[in-house]
């Protein structure tokens, strides 16, 4: 049981590039959730998805794009990189089910450096 | 939408004392409130959590409070041990069932450091 898993683990971008972030979870949790963590910012949440094909705008969502095609998938696009973008990415899934189980598993975060 | 704050930023305890980190938030309908310790270079991991219609929960040497009336919750770390040092975040979240969109929205966190 892999939990939530974050592909890739580190990446360098250049100003203007492209690129996504993915996020599994074997666990069939129903929400998923990108955070962006920076120094003394704490985790500020992104885009969030409630399930399948749905998403949602979070606290700082500008220059970011998510999509949940698949339940076990939540991916997270950069369309055009920037250094305001260094970060280090974590995403995160909780059940939802009707149990009300709210514990948020983690992934092992992305360091993304835009340069 | 929800906000929530966070103090101290840091905290330095010597082991033994005890540790306390107090959050407000601003969103009323928020019933939910779980704190996640974050090692260095590890992910966050729940440690203990609250709901509205809970006023005190206790877990070994940790303990969180919630005043509902003043809006904010606290996490209380008795005992403290070397192993305690961690950044710590509280969280505040409105636990509702699939029809409604359940954010979680994290304080900045707490950096906690237990000298030995």
């Amino acid at each position: 049981n892999a939990g939530v898993t974050q592909t890739p683990k580190f990446r360098v971008l250049k100003t203007g590039q492209s690129m996504t972030l993915l996020c599994a979870q074997d666990m069939n949790h129903e929400y998923m959730y990108w955070y962006r963590q920076d120094p003394g910012m704490g985790l500020r949440l992104i885009h969030y998805s409630v399930g399948e094909g749905t998403t949602a705008k979070g606290e700082v969502p500008d220059g970011y794009n998510v999509s949940r095609l698949k339940k076990q998938n939540f991916l997270l696009g950069l369309e055009s990189a920037a250094p305001s973008q260094t970060s280090v990415y974590f995403c995160a899934s909780i059940d939802g089910g009707p149990l009300l189980n709210t514990e948020a598993f983690f992934g092992q975060g992305t360091r993304l450096t835009v340069v | 939408g929800e906000n929530v704050e966070q103090h101290p930023s840091t905290l330095s305890v010597q082991e033994g004392d005890s540790a306390v980190i107090k959050c407000t938030y601003s969103d009323s309908a928020s019933n939910y409130f779980p704190w996640y310790k974050q090692e260095l270079g590890k992910r966050p991991q729940l440690i203990i959590d609250i709901r509205s219609n809970v006023g005190e929960k206790k877990d070994q040497r940790i303990a969180v409070t919630l005043n509902k009336t003043a809006k904010h919750f606290s996490l209380h770390i008795t005992e403290t041990q070397p192993e305690d040092s961690a950044v710590y975040f509280c969280a505040a979240s409105i636990d509702v069932m699939k029809t409604s969109y359940d954010k979680v929205i994290f304080g900045p966190g707490t950096s906690l450091s237990v000298i030995p």
